[in-house]
């Protein structure tokens, strides 16, 4: 597609149980970033892969939270025993490598019940 | 610690007025600044990046100005419109080669017709 793409869009899950977001950025972005924004929060940078490199995790939460990139590509957000605060829509960027401007998806709105 | 700062309440204007957003930062020396446009629902869109070696930067009925003795970027929109009514976020990212930025929390802007 032309643009990064979140799945799912939305997903309600029970306390305790693992979820997990995916994310497909724009062909050719070798950056790729994952935030979380809470209801009239800013944007908190949770992740960021670019290239082979190792990630940068210093923006994960705790150590429930995850996150791979097979191939370069698609990136999976695990998060493991869901609490009720990381409800909030988390979002996916891409970008060239070594480019500032970054491409967002849609988001997936999580609900933990 | 490094510190983004918005106008948390929205701002309303009247349709064809300029708005003007404000994006103040401390302890900071970014290399750049970005200001994303984000719509309910959606991921930010990005609209402009001034450089710290920039004054200004203009983009159809968009203007950016960029301060780093204030410490302060303003964001103009001309002409205003309804459909202009959407928050506004900035985005700086450290000099030093972070390619991580960090998000302010947003100005809702709205226009009325």
């Amino acid at each position: 597609g032309a643009g990064v793409s979140q799945s799912p869009s939305n997903k309600v899950t029970e306390k305790g149980k693992d979820v997990e977001l995916r994310c497909d950025p724009i062909s050719g972005h070798t950056a790729l970033y994952w935030y979380r924004q809470s209801l009239g929060q800013g944007l908190e940078f949770l992740i960021y892969f670019q290239g082979n490199s190792a990630p940068d995790k210093s923006g994960l939460p705790s150590d429930r939270f995850s996150a791979e990139r097979t191939g370069g590509s698609v990136s999976t957000l695990t998060i493991q025993r869901t609490q009720q605060e990381d409800s909030a829509v988390y979002l996916c960027a891409s970008s060239l490598g070594g480019a500032e401007t970054q491409y967002f998806g849609p988001g997936t709105r999580l609900l933990v019940l | 610690s490094q510190k983004i700062e918005q106008n948390s309440e929205a701002l309303n204007i009247q349709e064809g007025k300029t708005a003007t957003l404000t994006c103040n930062y401390t302890n900071y020396s970014p290399a750049y600044l970005q200001w994303y446009r984000q719509d309910p629902g959606r991921g930010p869109v990005f609209l402009l990046l001034i450089r710290e070696n920039e004054k200004e930067k203009r983009k159809e009925r968009l203007k950016v100005t960029f301060d780093t003795t204030l410490k302060q970027s303003l964001f103009h929109i001309t002409a205003s419109q309804p459909a202009d009514s959407a928050t506004y976020l900035c985005a700086l990212d450290a000099s030093g080669g972070s390619y991580i930025p960090t998000f302010g929390r947003g100005t809702s802007l709205i226009v009325h017709p």
